[in-house]
């Protein structure tokens, strides 16, 4: 089975770091494009960047340029988002997603709150 | 960056009712290449649609897209339970890509 599958949920004090994981399975994970997506609280879809894992190519959103860092890691077919210093407006669901022909397998999300 | 439009923001229809969702993209969308999602409470999106008019990996034919350019529309016929959503737009032809507001599709 085709799937990605994220780290657990974080809670975070404001200017905390962070790094959150989506692992790949089932497929050949370094051949294809991952999204990162951000889901704030009770709002809409907006994608923060992509990487190709086999090389790391890296585009980010201009919204989310110098605000993250995305990352892979082929030899273990996993991707990452990070944060070097979180602000409560970090607070959101995080979803990784392959992309082929749009976003067509998902993980699970990744719920990160971040509070004082 | 390519801005999509989604309307209406809201939709309210009754079971076996035919939906018709629209999304407008600020420039023309080469290849066609806009997906629709959907996305239940608590859940991650789901594909339904790519390439603006073909359907994901087990998505029932009661669902179809359409459009060219900058006009696309998801069509649902037969509007079932399990239906009643948030429906997303989103296009994929070149970083970065952006969704849509979503349209909220709730039972009448």
């Amino acid at each position: 089975e085709e799937q990605l599958v994220q780290s657990g949920a974080e809670v975070k004090k404001p200017g905390e770091s962070l790094k959150i994981s989506c692992k790949g399975s089932g497929y050949s994970f370094n051949s294809h494009w991952v999204a990162w997506v951000r889901q704030m609280p009770g709002k809409g879809l907006e994608c923060m960047g992509i990487i190709f894992p086999g090389d790391s190519d890296t585009m980010y959103s201009p919204s989310f340029q110098g605000q993250v860092s995305i990352s892979a890691d082929k030899s273990i077919s996993t991707a990452y988002l990070q944060w070097s210093s979180l602000k409560a407006s970090d607070t959101a669901m995080y979803y990784c997603a392959r992309l082929q022909g749009g976003m067509d397998v998902w993980g699970q999300g990744t719920t990160v709150t971040v509070s004082s | 960056e390519i801005v999509l439009t989604q309307s209406p923001g809201t939709l309210s229809l009754s079971p076996g009712e035919r939906a018709t969702l629209s999304c407008r993209a600020s420039q023309s969308l080469s290849n066609n290449n806009l997906a629709w999602y959907q996305q239940k409470p608590g859940q991650a999106p789901r594909l339904l649609i790519y390439g603006a008019s073909s359907r994901a990996t087990g998505i029932p034919d009661r669902f179809s897209g359409s459009g060219s350019g900058t006009d696309f529309t998801l069509t649902i016929t037969r509007l079932e339970p399990e239906d009643f959503a948030v429906y997303y737009c989103q296009h994929y032809g070149g970083s970065p890509y952006t969704f849509g507001q979503g349209t909220r599709l709730e039972i009448k």
